[in-house]
């Protein structure tokens, strides 16, 4: 069984750019969620993927959005990259039931994003 | 929405000893918790959670919480720390009864284990 996985490890963006974060769901997890850790503080949620839609959104602005894909693989764009936007991007898959019960999250190692 | 507090942003302790690390969480419903670990350059590693049932749960690596309604906590303890046991720790809640995946983390307690 394949855990989560992300890429690119490492990315560094200057001011103003676009990045892409890619990430790969745990085989038979069927939504993503996406979080921003900053230097010392917790991960804060961005949103969740389910089929193919987003169906929860965290405090992000628009410039935050995303894609899941059939596979159920999903990525994360962010677009005029700002100074703050520097931080670890995780990525999360889960069974989301039919019944709406909660299972449990399943993280990736994550990426770093500089911005300079 | 949901605020989680832990006490103590450093945690120093000896190899050892007993390690505790506090969190707390508002709400008045009490959610689903959950502790993660983070080691350096790594994503978060589940050590155990509490849904419902008994209030003490254990989870890996000899570690333990326990749910107290009245004081809407939820402490991690280990009776004897290893060196190993040096990380960064995630205490999380998830609203009980929620379709949206969404998890709450609080600020993180950076756990020192001296030899």
């Amino acid at each position: 069984e394949t855990g989560v996985t992300q890429s690119p490890t490492h990315l560094i963006k200057t001011r103003g750019q676009q990045v892409t974060l890619r990430c790969s769901s745990q085989s038979g997890h069927n939504t993503v969620s996406w979080y921003q850790q900053a230097l010392g503080q917790g991960p804060q949620f961005i949103f969740q993927y389910y089929r193919e839609e987003e169906n929860g959104r965290g405090n992000f602005p628009p410039r935050f959005s995303g894609l899941q894909f059939p596979n159920y693989s999903s990525e994360l764009n962010v677009n005029a990259l700002e100074l703050d936007d520097s931080a670890l991007y995780l990525c999360a898959s889960s069974l989301l039931s039919a019944s709406g019960i909660y299972n449990e999250q399943f993280f990736g190692p994550g990426t770093r994003l500089t911005v300079l | 929405a949901q605020s989680v507090t832990q006490l103590g942003s450093h945690v120093s302790v000896s190899e050892g000893a007993l390690v505790l690390l506090r969190c707390n969480y508002s709400s008045s419903v009490p959610p689903y918790l959950f502790w993660y670990v983070q080691y350096p350059n790594q994503g978060l590693q589940l050590l155990l959670k509490y849904t419902t049932g008994a209030t003490l749960v254990k989870g890996i690596n000899g570690f333990e919480a326990e749910f107290k309604k009245s004081e809407t906590s939820f402490h991690l303890t280990k009776p004897s720390a290893h060196m190993s046991d040096a990380a960064e720790y995630f205490c999380a809640v998830h609203d009980r009864g929620s379709t949206l995946g969404r998890l709450y983390f609080g600020r993180g307690t950076q756990l020192t284990v001296w030899p």
